[in-house]
């Protein structure tokens, strides 16, 4: 059963960096899913941050583009999250998710339990 | 980029069905099928219910059902159970390699 653990500092000070890891458990990184974050403020709805393809290839979603970075660690098995330059408006519970098809971007069948990352002096 | 619209709330009673709606427009639910819907409980992970437009993954009862007409998708919820009372969202395909949800409905059995 392919499992995904999010961690992370829970607190982050507005303007610094938020770093999240995704360790994945019984699934090679490299197998050929996409992987992806989506974040959810208190209270609100899902917000697609970024994915990442086992070929290194990344995608994210336009307005978090200029701040965000997907990356793979293979040795590892985990992929993580960097979100530059954060704000109150960062302040989120963060899932990281893999696709139910290979190939996929879409149709996250396997989450995280997710981190609640706030953002605050 | 906007959400996908969908209705804030609604409601059913038990053994009844439930639509749910989610607009957007010809570059997302319009131009792909590539819509998903998601069950959220409070405190949980949303569960992927339906992907696709109409396809369920395996374990996810029948009585969840979607389909698309122009730029709206829909879920339908058959013979309400006390369950399936939660947050559900719809996600999309959307231009170019980018995904969009909508803001959520949250369902209530009544």
């Amino acid at each position: 059963q392919v499992l995904l653990q999010e961690s992370g500092p829970g607190l982050v000070k507005p303007s610094e960096t938020l770093s999240l890891i995704c360790g994945v458990s019984d699934y090679s990184i490299s197998s050929g899913h996409f992987w992806g974050w989506i974040r959810q403020p208190p209270g609100k709805g899902l917000e697609w941050i970024g994915s990442i393809y086992h070929s290194g290839t990344t995608y994210y979603n336009p307005s978090l583009k200029s701040r965000v970075t997907v990356s793979l660690d293979t040795s590892k098995n985990r992929f993580s999250l960097e979100m530059t330059s954060v704000t109150a408006a960062d302040t989120a519970v963060y899932y990281c998710g893999r696709p139910l098809l290979r190939g996929s971007l879409d149709a996250f069948d396997i989450w995280g339990q997710g981190t609640m990352v706030t953002v605050s002096s | 980029q906007s959400a996908l619209t969908q209705p804030p709330s609604a409601s059913g009673s038990p053994g009844q069905s439930v639509t749910i709606s989610c607009t957007g427009s010809s570059s997302d639910v319009g131009g792909y099928n590539y819509v998903s819907w998601y069950q959220q409980h409070p405190g949980k992970a949303p569960k992927l219910l339906i992907y696709e437009v109409s396809k369920r993954p395996s374990g996810v009862p029948d009585r969840f059902s979607g389909s698309k007409s122009g730029n709206t998708a829909s879920l339908t919820v058959s013979g309400l159970r006390a369950e399936d009372e939660a947050d559900y969202y719809c996600g999309s395909y959307a231009n170019i390699n980018n995904l969009m949800f909508g803001g959520g409905t949250t369902l209530t059995v009544l």
